[in-house]
């Protein structure tokens, strides 16, 4: 069964920064693009970034573009997302999915999410 | 960016009845439409990919349908568990956008 279990949310304050994880378990990970995703309360789906197999490829919206960093282990079997520089319309749940297709940006499974809220 | 349309933002019906979604991209994206289903609470679950291929799982009463720009979801009887919001997603271009979403409530 694919799983998919994020942690490392919580309360920071504006500016500060914070690591989530996601591991990853039910499949061979290093054969799936991964995508970070988020949604900021009562509000729709925002695709973040996305990270190829390999690492080679990394996708990033304009609006965390610099500011936030995807990285994977796949010996781990693990994805994570850096974000630094946080705002309070960072504030939202956020989701790691597993990537299929060629871009790999539509997520056939999604994990559970991780509330990461930013406030003074 | 490609903007994703949905319409209604929401919709009332009754158990049994036949509810349709339409999603609308601002420019051509083929077949690279995926829709998803919400409920309060809970991480999106993927229903259809590539417009009409229904993900593993996913109930037949499940379609999808469209090409180019303009694209429906279909539950074909509406039950009490289908109550929820539904988003489509575009993946052909970067950067991946999605609907605003519609809820569907009961009436």
């Amino acid at each position: 069964e694919v799983q998919l279990v994020e942690s490392g949310g919580g309360l920071v304050k504006p500016g500060g920064s914070l690591r989530l994880s996601c591991a990853a378990s039910g499949f061979i990970f290093s054969n799936y693009i991964m995508n970070w995703v988020r949604q900021a309360p009562g509000k729709g789906l925002e695709w973040l970034s996305s990270i190829s197999t390999g690492s080679n490829y990394i996708f990033y919206a304009d609006s965390v573009k610099g500011r936030f960093t995807i990285s994977r282990d796949n010996a781990k079997n693990s994805l994570y997302l850096q974000m630094n520089s946080l705002r309070a319309d960072d504030t939202a749940v956020y989701y790691c999915t597993r990537g299929l297709g060629s871009s790999g940006w539509y997520g056939d499974y999604w994990g559970q999410g991780t509330l990461v809220t930013v406030s003074s | 960016d490609i903007q994703m349309t949905q319409s209604p933002s929401s919709l009332s019906a009754s158990v049994g009845d036949r509810v349709t979604i339409t999603c609308r991209a601002s420019q051509g994206i083929s077949n690279y439409l995926a829709w998803f289903q919400q409920k309060p609470g809970k991480a999106p679950k993927s229903l259809i990919y590539a417009a009409s291929s229904l993900q593993s799982g996913v109930p037949s009463k499940f379609s999808g349908s469209g090409s180019g720009t303009d694209f429906t979801l279909t539950i074909s009887s509406l039950q009490p568990e289908d109550f929820a919001t539904y988003y489509c997603q575009q993946y052909n271009n970067y950067p991946p956008t999605f609907g605003p979403g519609t809820k569907v409530d009961i009436k």
